[in-house]
Formats: structure tokens, sequence, C-alpha cells
């Protein structure tokens, strides 16, 4: 099983700021890496997929990076409606994995 | 619009069942895999299985392996998790999720979930 690991998990942030949240795996794998955000009471969102590809209709704020076992998840100039869990996961190995989020308040 | 509605979640006493159902409306039904994904009051998200567009391939996590069963209904564009030997430990928000038509495991919509409660 691939154990995905993010930090940090909780992120205290300013509107306007430029936030990097981390995703790190436990073995290397294609870069069938997913980021999700989640507000409260809200079912996730798909945000980035193939590690830096936006879905549609994803600000461009929002962008990915990252290979092999480090991945990273940028929201260059925070917005208030951005303050949400983010989770990464991992789509190419079974059993699906999902990093533990990281929160950005 | 992609629609995904979820209904079944009750409380339910371990060592109980429960069958969960996923509506899908807005898109071509049979060209998607279909997920659950389920996540436990105040933590992270879990997925839970997966069924192939035409349901002859079908996965599940190590939690829930040989207890619970998905299938689906091309017909009725839905979905089914049947639930047996329920644990308070399955307690959790469950979400039907749509896999992506290329790339089936990757999760590109989600319903707003149900909610499980397993206990006596």
């Amino acid at each position: 099983e691939i154990v995905m690991t993010q930090s940090p998990a909780t992120l205290s942030v300013s509107p306007g700021e430029t936030v990097t949240l981390s995703c790190r795996a436990s073995q290397t794998f294609r870069n069938n890496l997913a980021w999700f955000q989640q507000k409260p009471g809200q079912a996730p969102r798909l945000l980035i997929y193939r590690a830096s590809t936006r879905a549609t209709g994803v600000p461009v704020r929002f962008s990915g990076s990252g290979s092999g076992t480090a991945f990273t998840l940028t929201i260059s100039g925070l917005q208030s409606e951005d303050l949400a869990v983010y989770y990464c996961q991992q789509y190419n190995n079974w059993p699906l994995t999902f990093g533990g989020g990281t929160k950005v308040e | 619009e992609v629609r995904l509605v979820e209904s079944g979640g009750a409380v339910v006493q371990p060592g109980g069942s429960l069958r969960l159902s996923c509506a899908a409306s807005g898109f071509k039904f049979d060209d998607n895999a279909i997920l659950w994904v389920r996540q436990r009051p105040g933590q992270g998200l879990e997925w839970v299985c997966l069924i192939t567009w035409d349901g002859r391939g079908t996965y599940y996590g190590d939690s829930v392996r040989g207890r619970f069963i998905i299938s689906r209904d091309n017909t009725r564009d839905s979905v089914s998790l049947q639930m047996d030997s329920l644990t308070p430990d399955d307690t959790a928000v469950y979400y039907c999720a749509r896999g992506e038509e290329e790339t089936t495991t990757l999760i590109d919509y989600w319903g707003q979930g149900t909610l499980v409660t397993v206990s006596s």
C-alpha cells in the first residue's frame, strides 16, 4: 500500500498569501496524483489531477507540481473562499489511498 | 450536470447490514466506473471500493473486503453497496463518486454523501 503523508496538518494563513501544501508518498509511482478541496459540510471537489492539471473550472491560482514521491499544491494569492481541508490522493495503485489532509485556516 | 445522489444511510446495530444506493444522472452512466469513499466523523477520506463501467470488475479496500459488495444496474443508472457484519468502525459518511472515463480510478465528481451510524 502506498502511504500518503501530508504536511503540515494545519496552516494558518491570511488572504493574499501564497500557500504551499506538501504531499509525500511512501513509494514512487507514475504521476497519477490528485488534489481535492473539502469545505465544511460539503463533499470533496477535484482540483488537480495527473499531479499538475487543473480540473475544469478551477481557478488558475491553484497549481500542482511534483513527481516520484514528492508533490505540492500551491495556492497563489489565497482568497477567503479557499479556507478548507485539502487532500492528496494517489490513484495509480491498489488500494487507492488518500493523505490525511491539510487544513487551511 | 453530473449528479450523484446517495441514499440508504441509517443507524444500524453492530453486526447488522445496510444497503446504500447511488442514483446517477447527467452523464452516460455506462461510460464510467463508480467508487465509494467514506469519511469517519472528523477524519480524512478512505477509499472503500470501485466497480468498473460494465460491472465485471470490482475492487475493495482491505477493511471492507469480504463484508461489502458493490453492484450496479446500468439500466437504472444506479449503484448499490451492500454492507454486512457492520462494526462501529464503519460509522462514516459514505460518498458515491464517479471515475473519470479515461482513467477510471480518478474521481472527478462526488455525491453529497449519506451517513451510516453503527451503534447499539
